[in-house]
């Protein structure tokens, strides 16, 4: 099993440009999670996920959406993206509600 | 909404040093537990949670944890540290749907 796989691992955006991060998990897990990480801010979670279809909020949601077509995949998209979202991205996918998480490597975008 | 806060930011300490990381969370009742760590350029990694029973939780790498219910704490502890604990740890709870995560404490072994 690969686990939770994240692409691009490295990404420099300009102001205003778009962009879709991938998550993708072949754990068959139902809930998976977005998550943004800045330095001494911990882990914010940006919107997850219970199941195909079915998405919701986190704390930090302005600025990013989602959408969870099949059960693997779970794409982030930034719409016009701001010098604010200069951050390391994680997705994470658990098997049942949000106990034990399993964390992709990680995204490390930046916008100038 | 649970939350937690982890006390000290950074932390530096010499092999073989003993290691406790405070951790305490909002408000009482059932409550989930977990300590996460993230090494340098790695992602997270689970390192033990507590969801009931013994309240002292062991994990991987010799870590463990106590809960407390009575100081709302879950502080993690290692009896000797080695420079390959080295990383970023990271507190955690279950708030609803959600896992709320600490600001995390960022561990120096020096060799």
């Amino acid at each position: 099993n690969a686990g939770v796989t994240q692409t691009p691992k490295f990404r420099i955006l300009k102001i205003g440009q778009s962009m879709t991060l991938q998550c993708t998990q072949d754990m068959n897990h139902n809930y998976m999670y977005w998550y943004r990480q800045d330095p001494g801010m911990g882990l914010k979670l940006i919107y997850y996920s219970v199941g195909a279809g079915i998405t919701d909020k986190g704390e930090v949601p302005n600025g990013y959406n989602v959408s969870r077509s099949t059960t693997e995949d779970f794409p982030l998209r930034l719409e016009l993206a701001a010098p604010s979202q200069t951050s390391v991205y994680f997705c994470a996918s658990s098997y049942s509600g949000p106990n034990e998480q399993f964390f992709g490597p990680g995204t490390r975008l930046t916008v100038l | 909404a649970q939350s937690v806060s982890q006390h000290n930011h950074h932390v530096i300490l010499s092999e073989a040093a003993s290691l406790e990381l405070g951790c305490n969370y909002s408000y009482g009742g059932t409550v989930n537990l977990f300590w996460y760590v993230q090494y340098p350029g790695q992602h997270l990694q689970l390192l033990l949670k507590y969801f009931s029973g013994d309240p002292l939780v062991k994990g991987i790498k010799g870590f463990e944890a106590e809960f407390i219910k009575s100081k709302f704490s879950f502080n993690l502890r290692k009896p000797s540290v080695q420079w390959s604990d080295t990383a970023e740890y990271f507190c955690a709870v279950i708030s609803g749907n959600k896992l709320v995560f600490g600001a995390g404490t960022i561990l120096r072994v020096k060799s």
